[in-house]
């Protein structure tokens, strides 16, 4: 298996325009998380999901921010509008129940707002 | 708020010697708890998992869990340079979530 696949790898883009972020989980797992980190606030979980349902997006920091998982093998996080405290490393991570709880992360997005 | 506190380092230590990274978590009734690696500019991968008092060995890493002080550590034996990374203690609460602490780096000495 090709692992968790996020596009793109880096995006660079000015402040107030729409930024999307991409995540293909592992085949066969019904779980997926967004993550963010940043050196200030370490690792942050934003939202996650259990076959295409958000079961928690308490971590979702405001309105801007918005996540959809249309099918098992795609997600997206979107930002509208984006500001430059959104800078960070986006992390999808993905995961099996029968794996006892094993976690696997994407490469992840790092996202620079200007 | 349920918390997952970490020294943040760097911690350095000579190689072939043995790391101790330590963890302490708030929340009295998480019942899984997990160390991650992170190389610098890459995502964390899973190294231990345990999920009851104790020690659980793994090769080079033993992780050990003590509920009653709601504290987890990770050794490394036999230290090497390509141990040098950024160790993230996680913690799964009551309520379902992982929560990682922001990390330890640790900087082998050859």
């Amino acid at each position: 298996d090709a692992g968790v696949i996020q596009s793109p790898r880096h995006e660079v883009t000015e402040m107030g325009q729409e930024v999307t972020l991409r995540c293909k989980p592992i085949s066969g797992h019904n779980s997926l998380f967004w993550y963010r980190q940043t050196m200030m606030r370490g690792l942050e979980l934003l939202i996650y999901f259990n076959n295409n349902v958000p079961i928690d997006d308490s971590g979702m920091p405001e309105d801007r921010f918005s996540a959809k998982m249309p099918n098992a093998s795609f997600s997206t996080l979107k930002i509208q509008p984006s500001e430059p405290r959104d800078s960070a490393v986006y992390f999808c991570a993905s995961r099996s129940t029968s794996e006892e709880e094993t976690q696997y992360f994407g490469p992840g997005t790092r996202l620079l707002v200007l | 708020q349920k918390e997952v506190e970490q020294n943040s380092g760097p911690l350095s230590v000579p190689e072939g010697a043995i790391a101790s990274l330590n963890c302490t978590y708030s929340d009295r009734g998480s019942q899984s708890f997990f160390w991650y690696r992170q190389y610098s500019g890459k995502s964390p991968e899973l190294i231990m998992s345990i999920y009851s008092n104790g020690d659980k060995e793994d090769g080079r890493f033993t992780a050990q869990l003590n509920k009653a002080s709601q504290y987890v550590s990770l050794l490394i034996r036999d230290s090497q340079p390509s141990d040098s990374a950024t160790y993230l203690c996680a913690v799964k609460n009551r309520d379902d979530k992982i929560i990682f602490g922001k990390g330890t780096r640790l900087h082998i000495l050859p």
